[in-house]
């Protein structure tokens, strides 16, 4: 079993559109969790740390359900600048092994 | 956040020579580490760089093949020896436990592809 799954998608949306992610992570023992963004032929940047008691920045909202190990990034009013690959990182701080999914790719429509 | 930087940038080079990338980081960081990224794939871990040390190198990555330095916190080298068209492939860098948190911060990436 993969220590972190994400659905690739592709998730073809249109503008304005409200989408979310799911990722789920195996090891009960994981300490942090990101979502990050990579543009095609770039490196992947963070987007934003994922809290138990959830984050918000912008249009963007992440959450993190440890009873069921599982983290979504929902996008609110999608514009094409979002189009890329979401990937979803999770970190078990001991030995500070991160894991990295498979990304999830998004396509913002006009 | 931290500025990481890569050389090259990107290469072309034959089958059956070496290349070492660099990266360099603009401020301490307590772990660097080394990934590999093929088209349409995520990243794939090669190593975590250790100051001073012998790299600690994921399954399937040894260091006949994947050499890596950190002579100080701030650099790193990779080298892929002997190349094959296999190994063609986007080599990043990264950096964390930077002001004490646990986050990544990846370089651009080195674009290797292997005639």
């Amino acid at each position: 079993r993969k220590e972190v799954e994400q659905d690739p998608g592709p998730f073809n949306v249109p503008e304005g559109a409200t989408v979310a992610f799911n990722c789920t992570y195996s090891n009960s023992a994981s300490q942090s969790f990101f979502w990050y963004r990579q543009d095609c032929r770039k490196e992947p940047k963070l987007l934003m740390s994922v809290y138990s008691s959830g984050n918000e920045d912008g249009r963007f909202t992440a959450q993190l359900n440890r009873a069921s190990q599982y983290i979504s990034l929902l996008i609110r009013d999608s514009k094409l600048s979002d189009s890329a690959t979401y990937l979803c990182v999770v970190n078990l701080r001991t030995g500070n092994q991160f894991y990295f999914g498979t990304g999830t790719s998004l396509t913002v429509i006009p | 956040s931290a500025v990481i930087s890569q050389k090259p940038s990107r290469d072309i080079c034959q089958r059956g020579t070496s290349l070492t990338i660099q990266c360099q980081v603009d401020s301490q960081v307590t772990m660097m580490f080394w990934y590999r990224q093929q088209p349409g794939q995520s990243l794939t871990l090669i190593a975590t760089a250790n100051q001073g040390s012998e790299a600690t190198y994921e399954s399937g990555f040894v260091i006949d093949k994947f050499p890596i330095s950190r002579p100080n916190l701030t650099f790193s080298t990779l080298t892929v020896s002997n190349m094959s068209p296999e190994d063609s492939s986007i080599y990043l860098c990264s950096g964390s436990g930077l002001k004490n948190t646990d986050t990544q911060y990846f370089g651009p990436g080195t674009r290797l592809t292997v005639l």
